[in-house]
C-alpha cells in the first residue's frame, strides 16, 4: 500500500528564516511520482513540482528547492528566506506510474511571521 | 484559459439529503477526479472519471457516486447525507494520455456542511 507521512503537523518562522518541510513516502512500485502542493487559506491547491522515481536530482526553482532521496524514501521541501506569502499547507502526494489517484500526506500547516 | 471550475463553492444541507456538486475540467484535459478533504487532513481520493466511465476508486462507500458528460464535465453525487460528510470536495482535472506524468490541476473545491 501506498502511503506519505509528513511528520511536522505545524510549524512557525520568521520571516527571511529558512524552513525545510519533510516527506517520506512507502510504495511497492517501482516507477512512481512526487508533488508538493501548497494549499493556501482560499483552498485551491497549486502544483509546486512533480518528480518522477528515476530522477533524482534535486531541483530549486527561485527560493523553493526539493531533495529526494530514493535511499531514505524522502523528498523534503525547503524555502529559503521564508515570506508571510508562503503561510499556507503544504501538501506532499504520492502517485503510482498508472496515474490512477494521488495519495496525500496530512500536509505541513507553515505560519511565517513578520 | 480558465483552469478547473467547481460549483457551488458552499452548500449547506442536513442529514439524510442528497448533494449535487459539479465540475468542470481545464481546458483540454478530459480526465476528472474527486477528492475529499476533511478538517486538518489532506485529500482522500474519491474516484476518476475517463471516457465516462468511472476508472477507479477510493475507499468510499455507494453513497458517493458520480458522472462524467461528453463535455468532460463531471458531476459528485452524495445520497443520505452525513455528518461525516461535511468536508472540501475537490475536484482535479488532468489529460489522460501521459498518465501518471500530467500533473494534476485542482479547483477552488466546494465546502459541503451538513447539519
Amino acid at each position: 500500500a501506498q502511503k506519505v507521512t509528513q511528520a511536522q503537523t505545524e510549524i512557525s518562522v520568521v520571516e527571511k528564516e529558512d524552513v525545510t518541510l519533510d516527506c517520506v513516502y512507502e510504495t511497492r512500485d517501482t516507477t512512481y511520482y512526487l508533488f508538493w502542493y501548497k494549499q493556501p487559506p482560499s483552498g485551491e491547491l497549486v502544483f509546486l513540482i512533480r518528480r518522477n522515481s528515476f530522477d533524482e536530482q534535486n531541483e530549486i526553482s527561485g527560493r523553493y528547492s526539493w531533495n529526494f532521496q530514493k535511499s531514505t524514501s524522502s523528498f523534503n521541501f525547503t524555502i529559503t528566506a521564508s515570506q508571510v506569502v508562503d503561510s499556507a499547507v503544504y501538501f506532499c502526494a504520492l502517485r503510482d506510474h498508472y496515474g490512477q489517484n494521488f495519495v496525500f500526506g496530512p500536509g505541513t500547516r507553515l505560519s511565517v511571521l513578520p | 484559459d480558465a483552469g478547473v471550475t467547481q460549483s457551488p463553492t458552499h452548500l449547506i444541507k442536513t442529514r439524510g439529503q442528497q448533494v449535487t456538486l459539479r465540475c468542470s475540467p481545464k481546458s483540454g484535459h478530459d480526465t476528472v477526479s474527486w477528492y475529499q478533504q476533511a478538517l486538518g487532513q489532506g485529500p482522500q481520493f474519491i474516484f476518476q472519471y475517463y471516457e465516462e466511465e468511472e476508472r477507479q476508486r477510493g475507499n468510499f462507500p455507494d453513497r458517493f457516486s458520480g458522472h462524467q458528460f461528453p463535455n468532460y464535465s463531471s458531476e459528485l453525487n452524495v445520497n443520505a447525507l452525513l455528518l461525516g460528510d461535511s468536508a472540501l470536495y475537490l475536484c482535479a482535472s488532468s489529460s489522460g494520455t501521459g498518465g501518471s506524468r500530467q500533473p494534476q490541476h485542482f479547483g477552488d473545491g466546494t465546502r459541503l456542511s451538513i447539519l
